[in-house]
């Protein structure tokens, strides 16, 4: 059964700091892994869209890594602000023609001043 | 550019009734995909409509049905309406250049509460 499990639940962090959020996979075939995210009552945002061969890829100050052969991907978040307290959500989408993508339940970020 | 638009934005029906959300996308975009997120199961995948024509679909039952018209707008439909399908429903447009690195334009969703 494909599934994507992220890490952790929640974080807490104070505003400047970094972070890093992380997703594991098993989802097989694998066609492309997206990091979005999700404010509170609206509908999701796109941040990064990763294909098989693409192992980093940025998106101002965040920052997606993926390693195929371990199915791990993490998204980095450098000098966070307010704003980014949210719900970011790991998604995975099965390749072999089908596209079905697999949901993370997601990391709820709340960002302190 | 207006985003992807979704109606109504709030819902509330009782258990037995049936219920349509619609989708309209952003002009041009071909490809419409609809999810269910609940607190409990997260983001899921409903079904995925493209030049009105049903590509895709979750692992839901069939009281969940959908179409897509021919300006791209959707519709999708719950019938005989259960507690647990209260939900937000989200529905996303793509141009559907890449499928696999095309990116996907979520609406705010619609709230749907059952009674």
């Amino acid at each position: 059964k494909n599934q994507v499990e992220q890490s952790p639940q929640s974080l807490i962090i104070l505003e400047g700091k970094n972070c890093t959020l992380q997703c594991n996979y098993t989802v097989s075939p694998f066609s492309n892994l997206r990091w979005y995210k999700q404010d509170t009552g609206r509908g999701p945002v796109s941040l990064t869209i990763m294909t098989f061969s693409e192992n980093t890829k940025s998106n101002g100050r965040y920052t997606a890594t993926l390693d195929a052969d371990t199915k791990q991907s993490s998204l980095h978040i450098t000098a966070s602000q307010l704003s980014d307290s949210a719900s970011y959500i790991c998604v995975v989408s099965a390749g072999g023609g089908s596209y079905i993508p697999t949901f993370g339940r997601g990391t709820s970020l709340i960002v302190h001043p | 550019k207006a985003g992807v638009t979704q109606t109504p934005r709030y819902l509330i029906k009782t258990r037995g009734q049936q219920v349509t959300l619609s989708c309209s996308p952003i002009s041009g975009h071909r490809s419409v995909s609809w999810y269910q997120q609940t607190p409990g199961q997260g983001l899921q995948f409903l079904f995925e409509y493209f030049s009105e024509t049903q590509r895709n679909k979750g692992n839901f039952p069939g009281r969940f049905s959908g179409r897509q018209f021919s300006n791209s707008r959707s519709e999708m439909n719950v019938s005989t309406l259960e507690l647990g399908d209260s939900a937000l429903y989200l529905c996303a447009s793509s141009g559907n250049v890449d499928r696999v690195v095309e990116t996907q334009y979520f609406g705010p969703g619609t709230r749907l509460l059952v009674l």
